[in-house]
């Protein structure tokens, strides 16, 4: 299985600040199809998950420009600019490129 | 616009089989490219992908679980199903499931809480 391991576990941000979440897998997530199927989800305290970042660098439908994705390969990155409070919970990354599918153990964004 | 729904029994005991069904609008599973994943979260835990239907009945699972899960569809009621046989108290999350249209859990349901106890 392709092991997604998340740096940091937790992330302490002040308001209006900017921060980086890092996400590598055990193997590449280049599809056979040229695609990297590697997604980013934010879970606000007490709701679903949502989707913030698709194949790598595209911003979901409603996401703010404050969030961008970038990586390649096995190595990918989520960066946070201006922080809001609506910006805090957990990360995850999630690759969709191998079966079984995984999730990265989640990066929690606190207020410093 | 696209919503989910998750029902299942809420409680049931050690070696039951669980029954979840996702109920959906906004997209169809007998359109080419559109698929339905579940994911479960034990409290307080991360996320863990379970399985994956697809438009034209592709099912990929998630072997940790052992064979124990089944997904299936029904296209002309916008409905998604999972059973999980024998389950134990490790069973005992939120279970969602979400949307494949335009990528990966585009869409998700609000989630529904199974307890496996005796």
């Amino acid at each position: 299985d392709v092991v997604m391991t998340q740096t940091p576990v937790s992330l302490s941000v002040s308001l209006g600040g900017q921060t980086s979440i890092s996400c590598r897998s055990s193997q590449s997530l280049v599809h056979s199809d040229g695609n990297t199927y590697l997604y980013w989800y934010l879970q606000k305290p007490g709701q679903s998950p949502q989707l913030l970042i698709y194949k790598v660098s595209n911003r979901f439908s409603g996401v703010p420009d404050r969030f961008s994705g970038s990586g390649s390969g096995t190595d990918f990155t989520l960066k946070i600019s201006r922080v809001e409070p609506e910006d805090l919970g957990v990360y995850y990354c999630y690759q969709g490129t191998h079966y079984p599918n995984t999730f990265g153990a989640g990066t929690k964004l606190e207020l410093k | 616009q696209v919503t989910l729904k998750e029902s299942g029994p809420g409680i049931l005991q050690p070696s039951q089989t669980l029954s979840l069904t996702c109920t959906f609008s906004g997209f169809s599973l007998s359109t080419y490219g559109m698929g339905v994943g579940w994911i479960r979260q034990p409290s307080g835990k991360g996320l863990e992908w379970l399985a994956n239907i697809w438009w034209d009945d592709d099912k990929y699972y998630n072997p940790s679980l052992k064979n124990r899960l089944t997904i299936s569809k029904d296209t002309s009621n916008n409905q998604a199903f999972l059973k999980i046989t024998n389950v134990d108290t490790a069973d005992t999350a939120t279970y969602y499931c979400a949307s494949i249209i335009r990528a990966y859990f585009d869409y998700w349901g609000q989630g529904v809480m199974v307890t496996v106890s005796s």
